[in-house]
């Protein structure tokens, strides 16, 4: 079983819509991440939280919001959906003072706002 | 100017090839660099950290110049499975709490 997983998988949607993308880790890392992937621009960070109660604006968090639900689980809200939003959502998870801060990516959510 | 800066590539080479990428970072603050690889359409995993002194693993070095802001990728001896796009990756500088910093990613092709 994966790690790190993110549902849905792939998403169309319209715009105005608003959209949730879950992720839910079994690594049992503190750390969540939310990214987009948009070709030739890399991963941008749009929110990360370090534990419960923390949640911390990325890069880009306008247009996004977050919740951390537990531990383990950290949602991606778009409030209403815009046809820039299209994009590759990555989650990813990370566990504090190790030497690379390596992070953990999920599969990815590929989504289209038409 | 973005942050870290990659040739997107694709770079095209064959099977047994040595094939370098570089890549730069403008914040002279910045800590850590790795790089990471991302297969099409997957996510991406962390291939190796890379040092002031240069380090290897296997067919990859990787290198870093301070002084130029600049980080390297070698691979050695290409394989058909080495295809994928190479994120270059630095922490710290302008983001807090250690925070990774994605460069656009260089394209590799290797040929049989």
């Amino acid at each position: 079983d994966a790690d790190v997983t993110q549902t849905p998988r792939n998403r169309i949607t319209k715009t105005g819509k608003r959209i949730m993308l879950e992720c839910s880790q079994t690594k049992g890392h503190d750390r969540m991440y939310w990214y987009r992937q948009d070709p030739g621009l890399g991963l941008r960070l749009i929110y990360y939280s370090f534990d419960v109660k923390d949640i911390n604006k990325g890069e880009i968090s306008d247009g996004y919001s977050v919740s951390r639900q537990a531990q383990a689980k950290f949602s991606l809200s778009l409030e209403s959906a815009i046809p820039n939003q299209t994009a590759l959502y990555f989650c990813a998870t990370s566990a504090p003072g190790t030497p690379t801060n390596e992070q953990f990516f999920g599969p990815g959510t590929r989504l289209t706002v038409l | 100017r973005k942050e870290v800066e990659q040739d997107p590539g694709p770079f095209n080479v064959p099977e047994g090839a040595t094939v370098a990428f570089n890549c730069t970072y403008s914040n002279s603050a910045s800590q850590s660099f790795f790089w990471y690889r991302q297969d099409c359409r997957k996510e991406p995993k962390l291939l190796m950290s890379v040092y002031s002194s240069g380090n290897e693993d296997g067919r990859f070095t990787a290198q870093l110049n301070r002084a130029s802001q600049y980080i390297s990728l070698l691979i050695r001896d290409s394989k058909l499975s080495d295809s994928a796009t190479y994120l270059c990756v630095v922490t710290g500088g302008s983001n807090a709490g250690n925070m990774l910093t994605f460069g656009g990613g260089t394209r590799l092709m290797v040929k049989p």
